[in-house]
């Protein structure tokens, strides 16, 4: 059962326009989530979080929203450069536990210059 | 500031050999640990967890097993290999805000 879904395994974006990575979630008792993005052979980097008590987190370029009735969040990247070409990867936390991560699958972006 | 370590970066191994990948974290203390694998054109599915020395979750059961021998110690091994063993392993920590920060990982390849 995966938790946690990207159905879009790539995306390519003009260098400058925005890009849109999308994540949904099943387990309503995630309460915090995350972005990593990944080149390869390489871990994951933090890229950025937010809290179930948000609806929107911003660091510079970089906005995650999150819809907690849809089960749904999103990365836009504004511009987007073709030093973001990489592999994004969304994760889930349930906080009261453990936290574990739950990742998606992975959305390859490419930024076309 | 905190680092975490991890080797060999690249790993050739036969079918029925032994592993052993080590992973070691550096300015911080009883972290919580965890090995991932990223097999090839899938996501990270985490293995096991470690909340303290001694202390291990495994999350899949499968051909690999863990243990934490010391506070920033955590280790990943198998008796004998699979050619389904082959995969990208990455061990993370848990900083502060919930966050696990990754090491630069470990390419296995089974043959």
């Amino acid at each position: 059962d995966q938790q946690v879904k990207q159905n879009s395994p790539s995306l390519s974006v003009q260098e400058g326009r925005i890009s849109i990575l999308n994540c949904d979630y099943t387990n309503s008792m995630f309460d915090y989530f995350l972005w990593y993005k990944k080149y390869p052979a390489e871990g994951p980097t933090f890229l950025i979080s937010i809290s179930s008590i948000k609806d929107k987190n911003e660091d510079g370029r970089f906005t995650v929203f999150l819809n907690k009735s849809a089960k749904h969040l999103s990365l836009h990247i504004v511009p987007s450069q073709p030093g973001d070409s990489a592999v994004y990867f969304c994760a889930a936390s349930d906080t009261s536990g453990t936290y574990k991560y739950i990742f998606g699958t992975g959305t390859r972006l490419k930024v076309l210059a | 500031s905190q680092t975490i370590h991890q080797w060999p970066a690249t790993l050739v191994q036969p079918v029925g050999s032994p592993l052993s990948l080590e992973c070691t974290v550096e300015g911080t203390s009883n972290p919580n640990l965890y090995w991932y694998r990223q097999a090839a054109g899938r996501g990270l599915q985490l293995l096991f967890y470690s909340v303290g020395i001694g202390q291990i979750s495994s999350e899949v059961p499968q051909n690999l097993s863990a243990s934490r021998p010391q506070d920033r110690q955590f280790i990943l091994s198998s008796k004998k290999l699979l050619l389904s063993d082959s995969g990208f392993y990455l061990c993370a920590w848990k900083g502060a805000k919930n966050i696990q920060y990754f090491g630069a990982g470990t390419r296995l390849s089974v043959l």
